[in-house]
């Protein structure tokens, strides 16, 4: 079954404007991930969220969880054009190995 | 700021080449993690490797897939026999200790491709 799907697949949004993105999975999780991923290049690390937290900040970022609809969202408040990139969710959990399961992705634009 | 490294940024092989892709993981972490991302598409575990053995694999991982940890610093991928399918980028991640909630630190990736 896929794990961590976000939507929307592509998002264009006018620089200052805000952009939402969300994930959903289907598996019980231990923390979801958002991972930023600038074209070709590697994966950047943007915050974690534990199954027992509802909201995190960092900076521009919010993420929130809402683990009764297996659902999270990233928000990324008065977005420049350095924000356009792939979004993705990666969710964890508690089985041996630690191994991270990542959605398809939001494709962002952030148009200057 | 400590980061993982991999070499080489992009390997070019022939199909039916072995490869061997190399990470570099932050000093002291514990755990060793391969990923892979075909083209446009999302990012898949292949294998993760903890007290000098694989902790779990993927259905990806198949016999043509090894790994090791042939020092105390280097984690390598080997593809035996390359098809046009390994063509991706491979990404190595490293988590510092035992406990889920903490988060994995990516390499920069190996784009491969096999002609």
């Amino acid at each position: 079954s896929q794990q961590g799907e976000e939507d929307p697949q592509a998002l264009s949004i006018q620089e200052g404007e805000n952009a939402t993105m969300n994930c959903s999975y289907k598996t019980s999780i231990n923390n979801l991930q958002w991972y930023r991923q600038n074209s070709g290049r590697g994966l950047v690390h943007l915050i974690l969220i534990r199954s027992n937290e509802r909201e995190k900040h960092s900076g521009r970022l919010r993420v929130t969880l809402d683990t009764s609809k297996k659902s999270s969202s990233l928000l990324i408040t008065a977005s420049r054009a350095a924000d356009t990139a792939s979004y993705f969710c990666a969710t964890a959990r508690g089985d041996s190995s630690y191994k991270l399961i990542f959605g398809n992705g939001t494709r962002l634009l952030v148009r200057p | 700021e400590p980061e993982v490294t991999q070499t080489p940024s992009h390997q070019v092989t022939q199909m039916g080449q072995e490869v061997i892709l190399r990470c570099v993981p932050i000093s002291n972490h514990l755990y060793f993690y391969w990923y892979r991302q075909i083209l446009g598409q999302k990012v898949e575990f292949l294998v993760s490797f903890y007290n000098n053995e694989i902790s779990e694999k993927s259905e990806i991982f198949d016999d043509q897939f090894s790994v090791e940890r042939p020092d105390g610093s280097n984690f390598t991928l080997k593809i035996r026999s390359t098809k046009l399918e390994d063509s991706a980028m491979y990404f190595c991640a490293s988590r510092a200790t035992p406990g889920v909630n903490n988060e994995q630190f990516f390499g920069p990736g190996t784009r491969l491709t096999v002609l």
